[in-house]
């Protein structure tokens, strides 16, 4: 089975800008779960999709939203990039949820921003 | 305070073992986990343990749960370069829909 994929895999914007990252999950899982993890924060859950309805949400300004597609595919959308944006964005997907099922990661996307 | 403690270094010697301890404050976690970061990577599953287990075994990893003191602990025998990474723990509670992680033990193995 194929595992988690995350695109791009790095990112570079500037101040101001928006940006889109995308989460494929392993198939069959319907919960995918965002994160942001910053050296100086470490591991913050963003927000959990399922059937395309978000269940649960962190504590992010409007700025961060997302959605979830009727394939469980994943985006996230980043609005108005601050420079304290610059991050690692980890997806993780389980079969029905994190609470319940174990949660696997994917590789991150770098984003860096100027 | 933080619902998940870990140190956030631990040095070792390669060939020797590697403890890598967590504290956690929820009684009522089900499952703990430890996931394995390397640099520029995500997270990768290591192992995980049921809240009614005390031990469980994987090759060159020991988990041990104590539940009445809340630590949960990860040994890695025979430690090898390739074992250099930054260890999480993370815990599922019955109250909390999603895991809690710890900020990472940052493994560092020398020759």
């Amino acid at each position: 089975k194929a595992g988690v994929t995350q695109t791009p895999r790095y990112l570079i914007k500037t101040r101001g800008q928006q940006v889109t990252l995308s989460c494929s999950p392993i198939s069959g899982h319907r919960s995918v779960s965002w994160y942001q993890q910053t050296p100086g924060q470490g591991l913050q859950f963003l927000f959990e999709y399922f059937s395309e309805t978000q269940r649960n949400k962190g504590n992010f300004p409007g700025r961060f939203s997302g959605r979830q597609f009727s394939n469980s595919r994943s985006e996230m959308n980043v609005s108005t990039l601050e420079l304290g944006d610059s991050a690692l964005y980890l997806c993780a997907s389980a079969v029905r949820g994190p609470s319940t099922d174990t949660q696997y990661f994917g590789p991150g996307t770098r984003l860096t921003v100027l | 305070g933080e619902d998940v403690e870990q140190s956030l270094f631990l040095s070792v010697r390669e060939g020797d073992s590697s403890v890598i301890n967590c504290t956690y404050t929820d009684s009522s976690s089900t499952y703990l986990y430890w996931y394995k970061q390397e640099p520029g990577a995500g997270l990768q599953l290591l192992t995980y343990i049921f809240s009614n287990m005390d031990m469980k075994q994987d090759q060159r990893l020991t988990v041990l749960l104590n539940k009445k003191d809340k630590h949960l602990s990860l040994r890695i025998a025979d430690t090898q370069t390739g074992d250099s990474a930054i260890y999480f723990c993370a815990e599922n509670t019955g109250g909390s829909y999603i895991p809690t992680f710890g900020r990472g033990t940052s493994l560092i193995v020398h020759p």
